[in-house]
């Protein structure tokens, strides 16, 4: 069992919005601002798409956005386009001595 | 351009112990931690520990204390992993990956080694 806790499956159709949460505690999710957000196509590596609640890395779309209240982080995906259907991983810094955790995953398809 | 390249895959036997490597190019290897995030077939992301490549000091998740072994050549850029007394759970792709821009994230990722665990 995963300590962050993600939906398994969401979809939408092309343009379309949708949001993806992740909930944990006030060890991880609650007591930080270091959660991050992963983008993964089968077969591939990670990609990084938000870090720390709501930033960007250079080149990432504007369309992914992200936020969080509590213990739960949120990843919005605007304008939603095909190359977007793939699983997405939240992460967050935890006070445990495991000090990252990652939640289950959500599938995304975009009907 | 910055990138990890890691070590192909791996089969081994119930009980033995495997070590894949991450080599680092395009930045200064002693700059940035390494950390190690597996995913079994199937599941979501799991991080292992993480090491500074400047120091050796490292820091293992609970669950692989005691069976973990993270360690660094600097003279080659090249990080390692080594998990001992292997089961058939421990089958999955391993990835090492780096924060090189500060992020609290982990913006750099290797492409995976596939350890399979099987008698």
């Amino acid at each position: 069992q995963s300590a962050l806790t993600q939906p398994a499956s969401v979809s939408g159709s092309p343009g379309q919005s949708i949001t993806i949460s992740c909930t944990g505690t006030s060890s991880d999710v609650g007591g930080y601002n270091y959660v991050s957000w992963y983008q993964q196509h089968p077969g591939k590596a990670p990609k990084l798409m938000i870090y720390d609640v709501s930033n960007r890395p250079s080149g990432v779309s504007n369309r992914f956005s992200g936020s969080k209240s509590g213990n739960t982080a949120s990843l919005t995906i605007s304008g939603l386009q095909a190359e977007d259907e793939a699983d997405y991983y939240c992460s967050s810094y935890t006070s445990s001595s495991t000090l990252e955790v990652f939640g289950g995953g959500t599938k995304l398809t975009v009907l | 351009q910055v990138q990890l390249v890691q070590s192909g895959a791996e089969v081994k036997k119930p009980g033995a112990s495997v070590k894949v490597s991450c080599k680092a190019s395009g930045y200064t290897f002693t700059s940035y931690d390494i950390n190690w995030v597996r995913q079994a077939t199937g599941q979501g992301l799991e991080w292992m520990g993480w090491m500074n490549p400047n120091s050796g000091n490292t820091g293992y998740a609970q669950k692989f204390q005691g069976r973990v072994t993270m360690t660094r050549n600097t003279s080659i850029s090249t990080a390692y992993m080594e998990l001992s007394s292997l089961r058939s759970e421990d089958t999955a792709v391993y990835y090492c990956a780096v924060d090189t821009a500060m992020l609290d994230a982990f913006d750099i990722w290797g492409q995976g080694t596939m350890v399979t665990v099987s008698s």
